[in-house]
């Protein structure tokens, strides 16, 4: 079964719009969560990450919070930017010690002015 | 800042034909990868590398795949008989060490592999 779940894009937004893209993930174990962000043109970059129950991983405004109860990491940012358009990736380990990371689709996001 | 590096940025190629995608990852990084991501689809796990030879592999990593270090700093990923649907966006990764703290991969701008 799918690894993580991921919220279909298109998303957009104006600017200083409140942002959610939500992310649910099935793993066993103790598995580290991990937000990446493909700005056009480059590679994947890690945005944010959580290795344990309760961390909130923050970065460049957005932040996320690692709920085991609901298997979550949904990523949230109060007021989005033009720069922030890119596509978000929410990615698992599962608890591998050799560093296999499972992805979810990707959330377009496009932020107007 | 050290980076992950890939060449070329788009191949196209014909069906049944030979590629090898080219990666350079950040030097002192000891665990390689290679993912792909299919227009529209996720992005999913090849293969992983370590110590000069593959650690883990995927079920899409079949007898067609193969990875090699040919030196100290190059990673390729060798597909020996293209077809149709490995059309995808490949990309590399690299990290210092898979667990713990600073497990975070690395990844490069990717290879669009386009097969006709």
């Amino acid at each position: 079964g799918d690894s993580v779940t991921q919220m279909e894009g298109p998303v957009t937004l104006s600017e200083e719009a409140f942002l959610t893209i939500n992310c649910t993930y099935t793993a066993t174990g103790y598995p580290s969560l991990f937000w990446y962000v493909q700005y056009p043109g480059e590679g994947l970059q890690l945005l944010l990450k959580a290795t344990k129950a309760d961390d909130k991983g923050s970065n460049k405004g957005f932040e996320a919070t690692y709920r085991k109860e609901t298997t979550s990491f949904h990523l949230e940012k109060g007021s989005v930017q033009v720069s922030d358009s890119a596509v978000y990736f929410c990615a698992v380990d599962r608890g591998s010690t050799l560093g296999r990371l499972y992805f979810g689709r990707g959330t377009q996001l496009t932020v107007w002015p | 800042e050290p980076e992950v590096t890939q060449t070329p940025s788009h191949q196209v190629t014909q069906m049944g034909q030979e590629v090898i995608l080219r990666c350079v990852p950040i030097s002192n990084h000891l665990y390689f990868y290679w993912y792909r991501q299919i227009l529209g689809q996720k992005v999913e796990f090849l293969v992983s590398f370590y110590n000069n030879e593959i650690s883990e592999k995927s079920e899409i990593f079949d007898d067609q795949f193969s990875v090699e270090r040919p030196d100290g700093s190059n990673f390729t990923l060798k597909i020996r008989s293209t077809k149709l649907e490995d059309s995808a966006m490949y990309f590399c990764a690299s990290t210092i060490r898979p667990a713990g703290g600073n497990n975070e991969q690395f990844f490069g701008p990717g290879t669009r592999l386009t097969v006709l």
